[in-house]
């Protein structure tokens, strides 16, 4: 069983166009985050929700939203899409959010914007 | 503001060589780190974590790394690689129990191993 599993695992688009990354984790954590992973491999996390709260939402355009429909699904909506938003994006849970409190990844998810 | 440096960006051992890379980190108080492992397209996954007590610890996969205060590092050693290593090597702090955390990345390290 995949314990923190992403969908779809490549997705390639036009600009402009709108999509959805989705995110399950059956590890029963009640934190759950979005990483973005640019070209340099530099890994920046995103947001971040605690028992469906958002707690950490960094600076990121407007046109990402994220949703959490309960504390084991985070799904990223990305709205007009740009060539900018070409990257790795990783989903991530833990059991809390404090510092000490290891994260579980995704495989990840490769959007490329054409 | 917590942060994460790795001096090397790129790293080619022989198979069978011992590897350390290194890892500096600045926070005003102990943080907590860690090590994480990409293997080339795959997600992360943690190879070990220090939160307190002893400084050195170990990991899976055969894996160590100390903690030192002093210099504000904690490199990450294996005696002897092997050619299933190569991979992106990640170190992070995480950093306290106040406020909304984050887990902070360092920009990684690529390791080649050569026959």
């Amino acid at each position: 069983d995949t314990a923190v599993s992403q969908t779809p695992k490549y997705l390639v688009t036009q600009m402009g166009n709108d999509k959805s990354i989705k995110c399950e984790q059956n590890l029963g954590h009640d934190t759950m985050y979005w990483y973005k992973q640019d070209s340099k491999k530099f890994l920046k996390i995103m947001f971040s929700y605690n028992n469906k709260e958002l707690i950490i939402n960094e600076t990121v355009p407007n046109r990402f939203s994220p949703k959490s429909p309960d504390k084991a699904h985070l799904n990223l909506h990305i709205n007009s899409l740009e060539l900018g938003d070409s990257a790795v994006y990783f989903c991530a849970s833990s059991q809390g959010y404090r510092g000490n409190t290891e994260a579980f990844f995704g495989q990840g998810t490769r959007l490329t914007v054409v | 503001a917590q942060s994460v440096t790795q001096p090397d960006i790129h790293i080619t051992v022989s198979e069978g060589a011992s590897l350390e890379l290194r890892c500096n980190y600045s926070y005003g108080a102990t943080p907590y780190l860690f090590w994480y492992v990409q293997s080339p397209g795959q997600g992360l996954q943690l190879l070990l974590k220090y939160f307190s007590g002893d400084t050195l610890v170990q990991g899976i996969k055969g894996f160590e790394a100390e903690f030192k205060r002093s210099q504000s590092s904690f490199n990450l050693r294996k005696p002897s690689v092997h050619w299933s290593d190569a991979a992106e090597y990640f170190c992070a702090v995480g950093p306290g129990n106040f406020g909304n955390e984050k887990l902070t990345f360092g920009t990684g390290t690529r390791l080649t191993i050569i026959p």
